[in-house]
């Protein structure tokens, strides 16, 4: 089955605490990106990466941080910075025709 | 500045009518066009692309676009109440960086 996988599907941060979010795919696409969204909002761009080891802010990218050492591989941490994360984080990727598809999503809580 | 412009509803249409669902985007260079369909607390599912002027039918989906006008619009015929969702619009521009740019999304309830 190809598809992407996110996890957890609810993640608890602690004050001053920085967590990271799993983003795998399987889909062998080069291009994958880290979305924000807020109740009753748009989606917004974190970060994203359209090839190994190389990746690009978004146009919220402040308080966040990425790697991608492997194709399959994109994880996303929030570090103590980002002083408002609650939010659902989503995860795509895309191949060349540029067709975004979404993993399930994290849903991130502060305590 | 890329912009995709979705009315935000809710458009509420009774069990078995055509929904009719528009989004209209600035950038002439815009050449690919999705629609996503996401359930409340759920992620973004890919419903249909289209690429060329005209229809583009999938079941009870149409996509239509309009490049002149600079629209697409998706039409979801014999509506269900399963249908009750917000449906996301993203404009993909050629040449570009691949990042599509998504409307804020239109709610849509089918009622019985």
């Amino acid at each position: 089955d190809g598809g992407i996988t996110q996890s957890p599907k609810y993640l608890f941060r602690k004050e001053g605490q920085n967590v990271t979010l799993s983003c795998e795919q399987n889909l062998n696409h080069d291009a994958m990106y880290w979305y924000r969204q807020d109740p009753g909002q748009g989606l917004r761009l974190i970060y994203y990466s359209q090839i190994v080891n190389d990746f690009q802010k978004g146009d919220i990218a402040e308080g966040y941080s990425v790697s991608r050492e492997k194709k399959e591989s994109f994880p996303l941490t929030v570090t103590s910075a980002q002083k408002n994360p609650t939010a659902f984080y989503l995860c795509a990727s895309s191949g060349q025709g540029g067709t975004q598809y979404f993993g399930p999503g994290t849903r991130l809580l502060v305590l | 500045q890329k912009e995709v412009e979705q009315n935000s509803g809710p458009l509420s249409v009774p069990e078995g009518a055509i929904a009719s669902l528009n989004c209209t985007y600035s950038d002439r260079g815009s050449q690919s066009f999705f629609w996503y369909r996401q359930y409340s607390g759920k992620s973004p599912e890919l419903i249909m692309f289209i690429y060329s002027n005209g229809d583009k039918e999938d079941g009870r989906f149409t996509a239509q676009l309009n490049k002149a006008s600079q629209y697409v619009s998706l039409l979801i015929r014999d509506s269900q109440p399963s249908d009750s969702a917000t449906y996301l619009c993203a404009v993909l521009v050629s040449g570009g960086s691949y990042i599509p740019t998504f409307g804020r999304g239109t709610s849509l309830i089918v009622h019985p």
